[in-house]
């Protein structure tokens, strides 16, 4: 079952723009992580943020959790054609094994 | 850190033939785990090992797959009479332990003629 549901599925933006990516979970976690996957390729790790986290930044990257309405945001941003790829949000459940469930993911598309 | 490995980046093989993927983690990580994705889907847990313990396997794991990691360093993932339904890029991580970033290899893409 995919527990992470990202939102929107596909978003075109300008270069220079920022892009917002949403993620909605349903039960409680250990942490939760953003992913860039290019085509054909595979997953590269953005940012881990854990459940007594609220916001966390890297870079030209920000993340929000909120634990109380089980969500979080990935903000890119002056983005640039290179960013363009599919964004995953996955969630470590709260519990003792490490697994993650990841959602369908977000395309992105930065047009030049 | 140079990243975990798998190998064959790419497999295509005729439905009934067995398959094996290698997976080389990154040296220090002693938690290595296998994904599954389709086309337009996020990966799909199957399973996980701690040092050579496998701890956890998901219903997605039929009895035709089995995985291995014989000395806790690299993992192998095999199929056995493979369907057209295990098409899938089948991708391995690692890390070092629970509560932390897990990292990918490019993942191996299997066509099943």
């Amino acid at each position: 079952s995919q527990q992470g549901e990202e939102d929107p599925q596909a978003l075109s933006i300008q270069e220079g723009e920022n892009a917002t990516m949403n993620c909605s979970y349903k039960t409680s976690i250990n942490n939760l992580q953003w992913y860039r996957q290019n085509s054909g390729r595979g997953l590269v790790h953005l940012i881990l943020i854990r459940s007594n986290e609220r916001e966390k930044h890297s870079g030209r990257l920000r993340v929000t959790l909120d634990t109380s309405k089980k969500s979080s945001s990935l903000l890119i941003t002056a983005s640039r054609a290179a960013d363009t790829a599919s964004y995953f949000c996955a969630t470590e459940l709260a519990g003792a094994n490490s697994k993650l469930t990841f959602g369908k993911g977000i395309t992105l598309s930065v047009r030049p | 850190d140079t990243g975990v490995s798998q190998d064959p980046r790419h497999k295509i093989t005729k439905r009934g033939q067995n398959v094996t993927f290698r997976c080389d983690p990154i040296s220090e990580h002693n938690r290595l785990y296998w994904y599954r994705q389709t086309l337009g889907q996020g990966p799909e847990f199957l399973t996980y090992f701690q040092n050579e313990a496998q701890l956890e396997k998901s219903r997605l794991l039929s009895d035709r797959f089995s995985a291995e990691r014989p000395k806790g360093s690299f993992s192998t993932l095999e199929i056995q009479r493979t369907e057209q339904g295990d098409s899938a890029m089948y991708l391995c991580a690692s890390s070092r332990g629970r509560d932390q970033p897990q990292h990918f290899g490019d993942g191996t893409r299997l066509s099943i003629l």
